[in-house]
């Protein structure tokens, strides 16, 4: 089973700022990576695909990067509407299709 | 719109069974690969289980496997899943999602399952 680690737990960061988050895969994913923002009462959202491909509606402001087992979800200019928690999750080597365990963004 | 509708959730006592429905519309239900995913109260997601469009291929978590039954009705545009030999640690948000490339593109709003006596 391949195990995706998230980091930081909890990202403090102020409106307008840049966010970076972190996801490593225990063994290479190749591009095989989705990443989800959640508020809370909420279903996820996919926000990324194939490691950078913005799904539907998704504004320019999320990017993701990486392939193998570093990968990187940048949130440009954070708005008030993106303090969340974002998971990532992997689909290269399944079954099980992974998640990691989450990076909760919040207002500094 | 397109459109995920979970069913079926509430309160059972260890042992006991429960199902879960999940109504699509919006979308050419038969055309798509679908999976159930949980979220225990305060923790991450989990994948539970996944369903090819024609049922064809199944697969399940480690967790889940030889207790819960995937299905697929693609005629009623529905996606099912049957719980038996519930324990404790299966109480959680369970969601219906459809597949895009193997990542979860549209989420269902969950449905509650706790497990307790």
């Amino acid at each position: 089973e391949i195990v995706m680690t998230q980091s930081p737990a909890t990202l403090s960061v102020s409106p307008g700022e840049r966010a970076t988050l972190s996801c490593r895969a225990s063994q290479s994913v190749s591009s095989n990576l989705a990443w989800y923002q959640q508020k809370p009462g909420q279903a996820p959202r996919l926000l990324i695909y194939g490691a950078s491909t913005r799904a539907t509606g998704i504004p320019a402001r999320f990017s993701g990067s990486g392939s193998g087992t570093e990968f990187t979800l940048t949130i440009s200019s954070l708005q008030s509407g993106d303090f969340a928690v974002y998971y990532c999750q992997q689909y290269n080597n399944w079954p099980p299709l992974t998640f990691g365990g989450g990076t909760k963004v919040e207002i500094k | 719109q397109v459109q995920l509708v979970e069913s079926g959730g509430g309160l059972v006592k260890p042992g006991g069974s429960l199902r879960l429905s999940c109504a699509a519309s919006g979308f050419t239900f038969g055309d798509y690969y679908m999976s159930w995913i949980r979220q225990a109260p305060g923790k991450g997601l989990e994948w539970v289980s996944y369903i090819s469009s024609s049922a064809s291929t199944i697969y399940y978590a480690d967790s889940v496997k030889g207790r819960f039954t995937i299905s697929r009705d693609n005629p009623k545009n529905s996606l099912y899943l049957q719980m038996n030999s519930l324990r404790a640690e299966d109480s959680a948000v369970y969601y219906c999602a459809r597949l895009l490339v193997r990542a979860f593109d549209i989420w269902g709003q969950g449905t509650m399952v706790t497990v307790s006596s």
